[in-house]
């Protein structure tokens, strides 16, 4: 079974609030993603890190920003939410190269009113 | 880059096959695949690796073609838990990146 947790599950916040997506996992996971994903449509990677002290861009830009300074926690911030940033995040992380699993967390469903 | 998916949706019976593609610009290295039901995270389907190297799901089948840049997920005999969103995920090897393609929703029907 799959130790990585996202809180909160459901977020509904007002324009212009910070907020902050938690993401932990207990596995010793190196390797750590975030996710977004509208209901039913693709996963865009939004941010990923290899290793304490490194985050990378995805492939879909974000105004949401990282940080990695613990193994087991990827937080993800967004300073002024804004209805566009509607939708759910999804962290994923998994362990070495690219022929291991991912293990995906329950995801955060963000409503920006 | 992502990968790209096709088809976008398929619709069965319960007990018919289907054919999930996944193809790259890029040079592969692995292909991951997922299915999503609604409301839940990605689970882990198999990984198949460049040289032939498979790990993962018993009934579900798939193959890699380096050559040709693809990836096929086959379902066989669909049941109705075959039911869901299914992604292919494709790894870089020099950033460890993990990037899915746009997904193709399987129903099955009874």
């Amino acid at each position: 079974e799959a130790d990585i947790y996202q809180t909160p599950r459901y977020l509904v916040i007002g324009t212009g609030k910070k907020i902050t997506l938690e993401c932990s996992q207990t596995m010793g996971h190196d390797k750590m993603y975030w996710y977004q994903q509208d209901p039913g449509m693709e996963l865009h990677l939004i941010h990923y890190s290899y290793g304490v002290n490194s985050t990378e861009k995805g492939d879909l830009s974000s105004e949401s920003t990282v940080s990695r300074i613990r193994t087991e926690h990827f937080p993800l911030t967004l300073e002024s939410a804004r209805p566009s940033h509607t939708s759910q995040y999804l962290c994923a992380s998994r362990w070495g190269g690219v022929n291991t699993e991912a293990f995906f967390g329950q995801g955060t469903r963000l409503t920006v009113v | 880059q992502q990968p790209v998916q096709s088809p976008q949706a398929v619709i069965l019976r319960e007990g018919e096959d289907a054919v999930i593609n996944c193809s790259s610009s890029k040079a592969l290295y692995s292909v991951h695949w997922y299915r999503q039901k609604h409301g839940e995270a990605p689970v882990f389907l198999m990984i198949l690796l460049k040289g032939g190297e498979q790990k993962g799901h018993e009934k579900i089948s798939a193959s890699f073609n380096e050559k040709k840049q693809q990836s096929s997920l086959y379902l066989t005999a669909s049941q109705l838990s075959y039911s869901g969103t299914y992604f292919c995920g494709t790894g870089d090897p020099d950033d460890y990146k993990l990037s899915f393609g746009a997904g193709t929703t399987v129903t099955v029907r009874a």
